[in-house]
């Protein structure tokens, strides 16, 4: 089975400090990763997704992530973060075969202005 | 349209109430899957349907919960006899095909239960 690790639960930085978050999935085949933003209050909205190919990709609001295979991490990445960024950041993958995503605990970003 | 629509937004119940939550999925997607966030913490994937048949329900508990997507209705989700750790936002998703487009989940804004 699939599971997914995000390794810091709340992170607070200042506006213009650069952003990572750590995600490491669990699973044997071919994956399909991505990360999701919450906004207090709001339903889950997509940042970025990996299928195949470059694995540096390119999200919206200046986010990216890049998958390295050897060590099953996607992390997300920010050179500078906004006020407007505060949001908490789910980790999902979907396995080749399953039509279901698997998620993360999360990680709180709390952007100090 | 091309929104996800849960209803209520909200929920309150009594200990061994009933709760029904119902999801409107985008017209044209087949799939929808319902998940549980309590707390805060990670999404917990309950069930999954095509269409109107159950695709995976390897996460929903065996009792008190169930859930249906007839057609012409909107889904639903429904506890039986509600627990104080039923509190939860519960979320629903649609997507066309999830196999063939992996990224093309929409989530809807939640429905948060209350168990008092």
């Amino acid at each position: 089975a699939q599971s997914v690790s995000q390794h810091n639960h709340h992170v607070i930085l200042s506006e213009a400090a650069s952003l990572e978050l750590g995600c490491n999935y669990s699973y044997g085949g071919t994956v399909n990763l991505f990360w999701y933003v919450q906004y207090p209050g709001q339903h889950l909205q997509l940042l970025l997704k990996y299928f195949s190919g470059d694995p540096l990709v390119k999200g919206i609001k200046g986010f990216e992530a890049e998958f390295i295979k050897s060590k099953f991490s996607f992390n997300l990445r920010k050179p500078s973060v906004q006020w407007s960024d505060t949001a908490e950041y789910f980790c999902a993958v979907k396995g080749e075969y399953g039509n279901k995503l698997v998620f993360g605990a999360g990680t709180i970003l709390r952007v100090k202005s | 349209g091309e929104e996800v629509a849960q209803t209520p937004k909200h929920l309150v119940r009594g200990e061994g109430q009933k709760a029904k939550l119902y999801c409107a999925p985008i017209k044209g997607h087949s799939y929808v899957f319902w998940y549980q966030q309590v707390l805060k913490n990670e999404f917990k994937f309950l069930i999954s349907f095509q269409n109107e048949n159950v695709f995976d329900e390897t996460g929903m508990p065996k009792e008190r919960f169930s859930a249906k997507c007839l057609p012409n209705s909107p889904c639903s989700l429904e506890i039986q006899a509600t627990k104080l750790e039923d509190s939860a936002v519960y979320f629903c998703a649609s997507s066309q095909n999830p196999l063939a487009n992996p990224g093309g989940y929409t989530f809807g804004s939640g429905t948060r239960l209350t168990v008092v």
